[in-house]
């Protein structure tokens, strides 16, 4: 149960798009398409973003997006706006009723 | 409206035992897999362990197995995570959350914060 990689920050622009990458391995995020991404406001609880490798939850823009290739999923948030600075985690399923988060992304909107 | 709020905290001496609980509203819970995620101050999120609708699976965390034990009654819409031999490294906001269909956690409770110290 090694934790997923993720960068430990990445920034963007007002209105740029930035992507944010999550690697596992071909037991988990490679073999599942079971990868959610959650965003966490300082001091605040996670919220689900992402789920299925590329679906939204009703309420969540459509600036966020996702995707997977291999062993590598990956947020994208286009159009980025202040409200966006937040932690960014990714999940993956890895077996029975097992899920391992990434060591979760700092966004910083310059 | 889906809420989960968990209870139970609270300083604990190392080697030492505490049971948190979650209790759920807003939602029929034997219809949904629960887990408990946590998160050390300062840090990341880690899953720690999860329970299918009617407990006949379960699956935990390496760093946590053989010392939590996650249990529900759904009759009594709640969660529970046993904790014993507890460890300074167990320090964290514990989340119970409430599982989507598709391994996601859709609903978080607001945390209940476990200190391990002597």
């Amino acid at each position: 149960q090694s934790a997923l990689t993720q960068p430990r920050s990445v920034s963007g622009s007002p209105g740029q798009s930035v992507t944010i990458s999550c690697t596992g391995t071909s037991s988990d995020v490679g073999n599942y398409d079971f990868v959610s991404w959650y965003q966490q406001h300082p001091g605040k609880v996670p919220k689900l973003m992402i789920y299925a490798v590329r679906n939204r939850p009703s309420g969540v823009p459509d600036r966020f997006s996702g995707s997977k290739s291999g062993n590598t999923a990956s947020l994208t948030i286009s159009g980025l706006q202040a409200e966006d600075e937040a932690d960014y985690y990714c999940s993956s399923h890895v077996g029975t009723y097992t899920l391992v988060f990434g060591g979760g992304t700092k966004l910083t909107v310059l | 409206e889906v809420q989960l709020v968990e209870s139970g905290g609270g300083f604990v001496q190392p080697g030492r035992s505490l049971r948190l609980s979650c209790a759920a509203s807003g939602f029929t819970l034997d219809d949904y897999s629960m887990h408990w995620v946590r998160q050390a101050p300062g840090k990341g999120l880690e899953w720690v362990s999860g329970i299918s609708w009617n407990s006949a699976t379960i699956g935990y965390a390496d760093s946590v197995k053989g010392r939590f034990t996650i249990s529900r009654d759904n009759a009594r819409n709640s969660l529970y995570l046993q904790m014993n031999s507890l460890r300074g490294e167990d320090t964290a906001l514990y989340f119970c959350a409430k599982r989507g269909s598709y391994y996601d956690l859709t609903n978080w409770g607001q945390g209940t914060l476990v200190t391990v110290s002597s």
